[in-house]
């Protein structure tokens, strides 16, 4: 059954420094999506991403933030320079838009980022 | 505004007992509803979905929920609870039409244990 896979399953890092989190949807999926729980807490929508440009983004994307797909396959989120409060787990989800399942989002393992 | 909340953040049963998770959700407008189910250190997994079919919903691994338009509820159940049961329950919203990448809301979380 086809999966969304993301890489590096953790990621460690020093404040200040950037990290790409990285996301290979399901094949056929075409609107994107990264979300963050941060320990104990909900997970929360960051972004959506769709025919190569944001749709939407919550007030946590700042301009630290950036999303790409670079090629057909990945999906990846950037964060310029990480701050402690960057630590959590990122999950990376995909969507159909044609069958059955247009409404589900399907999840990634996810990243867990730890910032230092 | 939207929202969805959980009672209860965690809730704990005897194996071989009833499983009741609650959920309820705030909209002025019918949402889609899901149950999502997450296994310690790993990825968030769909149990089960509501979007205006069938009221009673039934999922994976004997869980089943209803949607009651009249107490904004979509609470998950199942009759006998296993201890391969133990994890995180997520309930979550999407508004379809909202916008075009209808982000998933979540709520809180309810961690299930099972005493033996």
């Amino acid at each position: 059954e086809p999966e969304v896979t993301q890489t590096p399953s953790h990621q460690v890092t020093q404040m200040g420094q950037e990290v790409i989190l990285r996301c290979v949807p399901i094949s056929n999926h075409l609107y994107f999506y990264w979300y963050r729980q941060i320990l104990g807490q909900k997970v929360e929508f960051l972004v959506s991403f769709y025919n190569n440009e944001i749709s939407e983004k919550s007030e946590i994307f700042d301009d630290q933030f950036s999303v790409e797909r670079p090629d057909g396959s990945n999906f990846t989120l950037k964060i310029r320079s990480t701050k402690l409060e960057d630590s959590a787990m990122y999950f990376c989800a995909s969507r159909s838009l044609a069958g059955k399942d247009t409404d589900t989002q399907y999840f990634g393992p996810g990243t867990r980022l730890t910032v230092l | 505004a939207q929202s969805v909340t959980q009672l209860g953040s965690h809730v704990s049963v005897s194996e071989g007992a009833l499983v009741l998770l609650r959920c309820n959700y705030s909209s002025s407008v019918p949402p889609y509803l899901f149950w999502y189910v997450q296994y310690p250190n790993q990825g968030l997994q769909l149990l089960l979905k509501y979007t205006s079919a069938a009221t009673l919903v039934k999922g994976i691994n004997g869980f089943e929920a209803e949607f009651k338009k009249s107490e904004t509820s979509f609470h998950l159940t199942k009759p006998s609870a296993h201890m391969s049961d133990a994890a995180e329950y997520f309930c979550a919203v999407l508004y379809p039409g909202y916008s075009s990448a209808s982000k998933i809301i979540f709520g809180s979380g309810t961690r299930l244990s099972i005493r033996p």
